[in-house]
């Protein structure tokens, strides 16, 4: 079952603009991470937040983390044309010490130059 | 390289045919997963090991799937019997574990082996 959901689903915009995806989850969580994937390509770890966290820079990539609301959103500024990919958030399950990430169905960006 | 290495990359086979794809984890990493992804979806998580062991299968997806890690090092996926909807990228992940540290566990992702039933 998926865990997180997306939102929106895609997103296009032009390179030099910020953007903004978000991520809503289901059960209570110790850390919530983003993967970026480039078409037909596996998936690439971006930033990590932990639950006591709530806001945590990456170089271009800002994320924030809301518990109370379970809610995350990844803000990607001065967006460039190799941004363009679908952008995953996944949390751990680790009910019954199983550990596998459990995610969303994607925010598919395309940043037009 | 050091990352996650999967092999092969792609794989066209006719249904009915087994198929095997290799795996192989960063080094040092004791935990190795594997996830299948459709188009449009996210992953979906299939199946997990914590160095041979294999702690989780319940979610693989029929008997028809297995795995195996047998020195704690690669992993394979064996697909028996394969049918068309059985297409898709199959990835694999892995990750080191602490034990007694914080469960705080990035996964690494291979670029996947992407399988086409004909």
């Amino acid at each position: 079952s998926q865990q997180g959901e997306e939102d929106p689903q895609a997103l296009s915009i032009q390179e030099g603009e910020n953007a903004t995806m978000n991520c809503s989850y289901k059960t209570s969580i110790n850390n919530l991470q983003w993967y970026r994937q480039n078409s037909g390509r596996g998936l690439v770890h971006l930033i990590l937040i932990r639950s006591n966290e709530r806001e945590k820079h990456s170089g271009r990539l800002r994320v924030t983390l809301d518990t109370s609301k379970k809610s995350s959103s990844l803000l990607i500024t001065a967006s460039r044309a190799a941004d363009t990919a679908s952008y995953f958030c996944a949390s751990p399950n680790y009910g019954g010490s199983q550990g596998n990430l459990i995610f969303g169905k994607g925010t598919k960006l395309s940043v037009k130059p | 390289d050091t990352g996650v290495s999967q092999n092969p990359r792609h794989k066209i086979t006719k249904r009915g045919q087994n198929v095997t794809f290799r795996c192989d984890p960063i080094s040092e990493h004791n935990r190795l997963y594997w996830y299948r992804q459709t188009l449009g979806q996210g992953p979906e998580f299939l199946t997990y090991f914590q160095n041979e062991a294999q702690l989780e299968k319940s979610r693989l997806l029929s008997d028809r799937f297995s795995a195996e890690r047998p020195k704690g090092s690669f992993s394979t996926l064996e697909i028996q019997r394969t049918e068309q909807g059985d297409s898709a990228m199959y990835l694999c992940a892995s990750s080191l574990l602490w034990a007694g540290g914080p469960i705080v566990d990035t996964q690494y992702f291979g670029p996947g082996t992407r399988l086409t039933v004909l």
